[in-house]
């Protein structure tokens, strides 16, 4: 069946450090892959998506590439801000059907 | 203004008893979710439907039983109120039909079981 793990429950870094989540997934098919952000007593909301052109989609100065060699979608930010820290989550989905598979998220915490 | 909204924000409810939350969007989405986020897991696939029909539905307890009175209409009747469903339930909503379609989510209802 179609899963997403995310291997580091919580990440701490200082200001200004790279970023990089990790998150891989098994899949019958060929999934679409995203991030979702979920900042403190807020909703989640989309970071970003896989393209089917295998486009590196970029937002807010995250991005990730997905390589179906290794079923891996990470994600990377070269500069880490305050602002960054929240709950991130890897999601699946697949082209049939709208229901997203959720990782067991990453928390980003972020000092100064 | 919010496109999801849900009702209520904050909900304590006694062991046993029966609450209904409550989701509308106003996103001109056909298809809706209920999710579920505890300490226990993160955030927890509940149900899918789409154009009102039950497209998905990995909740094992029948006392869970969504209701969609409308087509932007997605509510959520629990019976028989156990504290361990003490979570956050979020409502959201996509456009049908592909898989890669952004999935919005409503703020969410908190809800306490004393």
């Amino acid at each position: 069946g179609d899963s997403v793990t995310q291997t580091e429950g919580l990440v701490t870094l200082t200001e200004g450090l790279p970023v990089m989540l990790n998150c891989t997934y098994q899949s019958t098919y060929s999934p679409f892959l995203f991030w979702y952000v979920q900042h403190l007593n807020e909703a989640p909301k989309l970071l970003l998506k896989s393209f089917t052109d295998n486009k590196r989609p970029e937002h807010q100065g995250f991005h990730a590439t997905l390589h179906k060699s290794s079923s891996s979608f990470h994600l990377q930010k070269s500069s880490a801000q305050l602002s960054d820290s929240a709950l991130y989550y890897c999601a699946l989905s697949e082209w049939s059907n709208n229901r997203i598979f959720f990782g067991d998220g990453t928390q980003l915490v972020v000092k100064p | 203004d919010p496109k999801i909204i849900q009702k209520p924000k904050y909900l304590v409810a006694v062991t046993g008893s029966e609450k209904i939350l409550i989701c509308e969007q106003y996103l001109g989405h056909n298809a809706m979710y209920w999710y579920r986020q505890s300490a226990k897991k993160p955030l927890e696939f509940m149900f899918s439907y789409s154009y009102q029909k039950l497209m998905d539905n990995q909740t094992a307890s029948s006392r869970f039983q969504p209701q969609s009175s409308k087509k932007n209409h997605l509510d959520l009747q629990i019976t028989a109120l156990k504290p361990d469903d003490s979570a956050t339930y979020f409502c959201a909503s996509s456009q049908e039909g592909q898989g890669n379609t952004e999935v919005f989510f409503g703020k969410g209802t908190r809800l306490t079981v004393v």
